[in-house]
């Protein structure tokens, strides 16, 4: 059981580079979200999902892209990297029961530098 | 839309000394609370959680924290930090099909 996987964990983009960061789990959790993560600025949600095919827009979506084509994996893709993009970007999943979710399960995080 | 407030940005203290970290949501209903920690160069775990019953929850590592309605408040606290306590706090709130995170509280534990 590997919980949230993220890879790659670091990378290093040119400004207008598109590329794709991976997020997988393995626990059939219903719920996955992305994250980024900017000095004194806490968590600031990207997208999230409900579910496989259902996805939606968080706090700060523009500039990335989502899809959920199957239960275990939410890809984000940057379109056209930007400086400002540049931070640590992290995946999220939870079940839910009843009409309560618990606590997310976080992965490692992806640490992003756009030049 | 909900908010969360961190009272404080850094937080310095000795071993041994009492904790308590402010938290504050902007609006009331039922809520889902929980308090993450991220240690240097690591992701965020979850410490604990409110989702109703006792108002006072116990977490992991001896941390606890109290739900008061009244005041929209989540603090956390712990009686006796260690070193090892030294990571950045984070209070959230559940919203809809949305977890709110606060912009977190950097704690320093002196030796």
């Amino acid at each position: 059981n590997a919980g949230v996987t993220q890879t790659p964990k670091f990378q290093v983009l040119k400004t207008g580079q598109s590329m794709t960061l991976q997020c997988a789990q393995d626990m059939n959790h219903e719920y996955m979200s992305w994250y980024r993560q900017d000095p004194g600025m806490g968590l600031r949600l990207i997208h999230y999902s409900v579910g496989a095919g259902i996805t939606d827009q968080g706090e700060v979506p523009n500039g990335y892209n989502v899809s959920r084509s199957t239960t275990e994996d939410f890809p984000l893709r940057l379109l056209s990297a930007a400086p400002s993009q540049t931070s640590v970007y992290f995946c999220a999943s939870s079940y839910i029961e009843g009409n309560q979710r618990y606590g997310y399960t976080f992965g490692s995080g992806t640490r992003l530098t756009v030049v | 839309a909900q908010s969360v407030s961190q009272h404080n940005h850094h937080v310095i203290l000795s071993e041994a000394a009492s904790l308590e970290l402010g938290c504050n949501y902007s609006y009331g209903g039922t809520v889902n609370l929980f308090w993450y920690v991220q240690y240097p160069g690591q992701h965020l775990q979850l410490l604990l959680k409110y989702f109703s019953g006792d108002p006072l929850v116990k977490g992991i590592k001896g941390f606890e924290a109290e739900f008061i309605k009244s005041k929209f408040s989540f603090n956390l606290r712990k009686p006796s930090v260690q070193w090892s306590d030294t990571a950045e706090y984070f209070c959230a709130v559940k919203e809809y099909d949305k977890i709110i995170f606060g912009k977190g509280t950097r704690l320093h534990i002196l030796p």
